[in-house]
């Protein structure tokens, strides 16, 4: 069975610096999607970025990056110059590629952003 | 506007009450799900729906009961709760195999 595991239930960072929040994954796939979400007070989840196990490239949306180590099974996510509004939950999530709409969350990391 | 709404926002119920939860999206999505997200513990998938048939129930107690009467509403029968299952409910739906869209949760707590 797939696992997904983030190991920091809490992080913070001083505004516009950058942070970096860690996800480690358990999959016997070699095809599969990676996901970051965000959960904010409001409670909805929404898509931060996402990865294809298949890129070698690493994913990039404006100031959020993630560094994908497929053989490591890591998947860690990059928020650059860090704004008030970044605070939230971050959840780390794995779906296989092939006939299966089952996403696999982690636990999840809180992120206070300082001012 | 998320595209996946979620009513009510808050709900408080005895444990012999009966509710439903609703969730309506407008993407043209065809697949719905209900996720079940308790304090500390990961999102757990409890339903989903693909073109109306469900096609994932997740070892989830009868006391919950979804239906779903067309691709664009989902909903969740509850009856006979036990204060266990006070979470937050997300309802979520995605194009075939795509991303799931979210809603922003039916905040449930069961007295």
């Amino acid at each position: 069975a797939q696992t997904v595991t983030q190991s920091q239930p809490e992080m913070s960072v001083q505004e516009a610096e950058t942070v970096t929040l860690s996800c480690t994954y358990d999959t016997s796939e070699s095809d599969y999607y990676l996901f970051w979400y965000k959960q904010p007070p409001s409670r909805q989840m929404i898509l931060v970025i996402r990865q294809e196990a298949y890129k070698q490239q690493n994913a990039t949306e404006n100031r959020f990056s993630v560094n994908f180590q497929k053989a490591a099974k890591s998947f860690s996510l990059k928020i650059s110059d860090s704004q008030l509004g970044d605070a939230a939950m971050y959840f780390c999530a794995y779906r296989a590629h092939f006939g299966n709409e089952k996403l696999t969350f982690g636990t999840g990391t809180r992120l206070t952003i300082i001012p | 506007e998320t595209g996946v709404t979620q009513t009510p926002r808050h709900l408080v119920m005895g444990m012999t009450n009966k509710k439903s939860l609703k969730c309506e999206q407008h993407l043209g999505h065809n697949a719905m799900y209900w996720y079940k997200q308790s304090a500390k513990k990961p999102l757990e998938l409890m339903f989903v729906y693909n073109f109306k048939e469900q096609t994932e129930n997740n070892s989830v107690p009868s006391r919950f009961s979804p239906e779903c009467p067309n691709s664009s509403h989902l909903f969740l029968h509850l009856h006979t709760l036990q204060p266990e299952d006070s979470a937050l409910y997300l309802c979520a739906s995605s194009p075939a195999a795509g991303i799931p869209f979210f809603g922003q949760g039916t905040r449930l707590t069961v007295v």
